[in-house]
């Protein structure tokens, strides 16, 4: 079942602080996240690993709520460079198979000057 | 090292016509996967490989067949194209699904009339 992301979109000025939330019903292994700019490819951005483990980008954090099966990117400071549109992929716990991730629909990021 | 690249880049079908959408990437990476992005959808898994001569199916596989005979391809055919399936496809490759990233090429934009 696809995880749900909040907000649909968000405008921001330079400087400001967002957060994208990603909500699953699933109990989840990991979540991934990636950020897409228009035309091209997904690129990495951060995994969360149940027990707490992270991989990912230096300026961006995340946090995983093993409990609620909930994750949120925290982007603060934004960059002209953030816009894009922002994925959760979660992988369950239990049944299908290591590494299949479910994408959420996406965030919509846009960063004005 | 290419990593992860996808011919061709763009395609025009015919209702009913079949084709293969080639896959290739350089890592070494045993898991590969294919996915379909649609307007408003999010990145939907079709089929995945977690090695050559091992492949399953993901979220919406009716009409596309795929195999692995080797580690660095991983083509995906489409059987009887069908206006639904006017999509850009994504190849993605991992050597760790659950915990490291997945690779994405750069996308095959298919229009089927």
């Amino acid at each position: 079942q696809q995880p749900v992301q909040s907000p649909q979109a968000v405008i921001l000025r330079e400087g400001e602080d967002a957060v994208i939330n990603c909500s699953s019903s699933k109990a989840l292994y990991s979540v991934h996240w990636y950020r897409q700019k228009h035309g091209e490819a997904p690129v990495f951005l951060m995994i969360l690993l149940k027990g707490g483990e992270q991989k990912g980008h230096e300026k961006i954090s995340a946090s995983f709520n093993e409990k609620k099966q909930q994750s949120s990117l925290y982007l603060t400071a934004s960059q002209l460079s953030y816009s894009g549109t922002y994925f959760c992929g979660t992988e369950a716990e239990y049944g299908g198979s290591q590494g299949n991730l479910i994408f959420g629909k996406g965030t919509k990021l846009s960063v004005k000057p | 090292n290419a990593g992860v690249t996808q011919t061709p880049k763009f395609q025009v079908l015919k209702t009913g016509q079949s084709m293969t959408l080639q896959c290739a990437q350089d890592m070494n990476h045993e898991y590969m996967s294919w996915y379909r992005q649609d307007p408003g959808m999010g990145l939907r898994l079709i089929h995945y490989s977690v090695g050559a001569g091992i492949t399953d199916q993901g979220e919406v596989p009716n009409g596309y067949n795929v195999s692995r005979s080797t580690t660095e391809d991983f083509p995906l055919r489409l059987l009887s194209a069908a206006p639904s399936q006017t999509s850009v496809y994504f190849c993605a490759s991992s050597a760790f699904p659950s915990t490291d990233t997945q690779y994405f090429g750069p996308g095959t934009r298919l229009t089927v009339l």
